[in-house]
């Protein structure tokens, strides 16, 4: 069973906020991802990490930023909230090492609104 | 590039069913495939996965095998149940770097 967590589960928030979203896995994965899933399901990568003080910005473009100091933490942080970061925020994992094995695990997500 | 295309939704079947869920993929050489399904409310969860030509995958009832000459990895069940209502993301990875997500398939199953 994967270990990776997500905090907070919902969040509803005014514009112009700050907010961190949490994520935190147990399982030593190297690898970091954060998606940003639209209504339409569609998910896009927004930012990933290969390791401890490597972050890379993702195909989709993102206002948010994120850093990986420990392993196992790599928040997301929107410096100020607006409606159109509206979203399903996925987190996920992966170990990464060769063809074998080297599927994502995902955390279960922070649904944010912001008003 | 790199990209998968699975099939559109949503679909809607009786219980007991039949079910294909269409995926075909661009890439070079011999990347894993994946199946991952998402029920409301929740993250994606690993279905099943297949890491070379001929391989099949299969987890509670579902079944996709890696076809490179046709370059497919669609998703059969023989018989869907209510419980089966989710959706379905066909994807494929190399080394585990990037992920290619196809855009979702929802699935519901009526009684």
């Amino acid at each position: 069973e994967a270990d990776i967590y997500q905090t907070p589960r919902y969040l509803v928030i005014g514009t112009g906020k700050k907010i961190t979203l949490e994520c935190s896995q147990t399982m030593g994965h190297d690898k970091m991802y954060w998606y940003q899933q639209d209504p339409g399901m569609e998910l896009h990568l927004i930012h990933y990490s290969y390791g401890v003080n490597s972050t890379e910005k993702g195909d989709l473009s993102s206002e948010s930023t994120v850093s990986r100091i420990r392993t196992e933490h790599f928040p997301l942080t929107l410096e100020s909230a607006r409606p159109s970061h509206t979203s399903q925020y996925l987190c996920a994992s992966s170990l990464g090492r060769g063809h074998f094995n080297n599927e994502q695990f995902f955390g279960p997500g922070t649904r944010l609104t912001v008003l | 590039g790199n990209s998968v295309t699975q099939m559109e939704g949503p679909v809607t079947l009786s219980e007991e069913a039949f079910l294909t869920i269409n995926c075909t993929y661009t890439a070079t050489g011999y990347p894993s495939l994946f199946w991952y399904v998402q029920y409301p409310g929740e993250g994606l969860q690993l279905l099943l996965k297949a890491t070379k030509a001929d391989d099949k995958g299969s987890n509670k009832g579902f079944e996709a095998t890696y076809r490179k000459e046709t370059t497919s990895f669609h998703l059969e069940k023989g018989s869907v149940q209510v419980s089966d209502s989710a959706v379905y993301f066909c994807a494929l990875s190399w080394s585990g770097n990037q992920f290619y997500f196809g855009t979702g398939t929802s699935l519901t199953v009526i009684p």
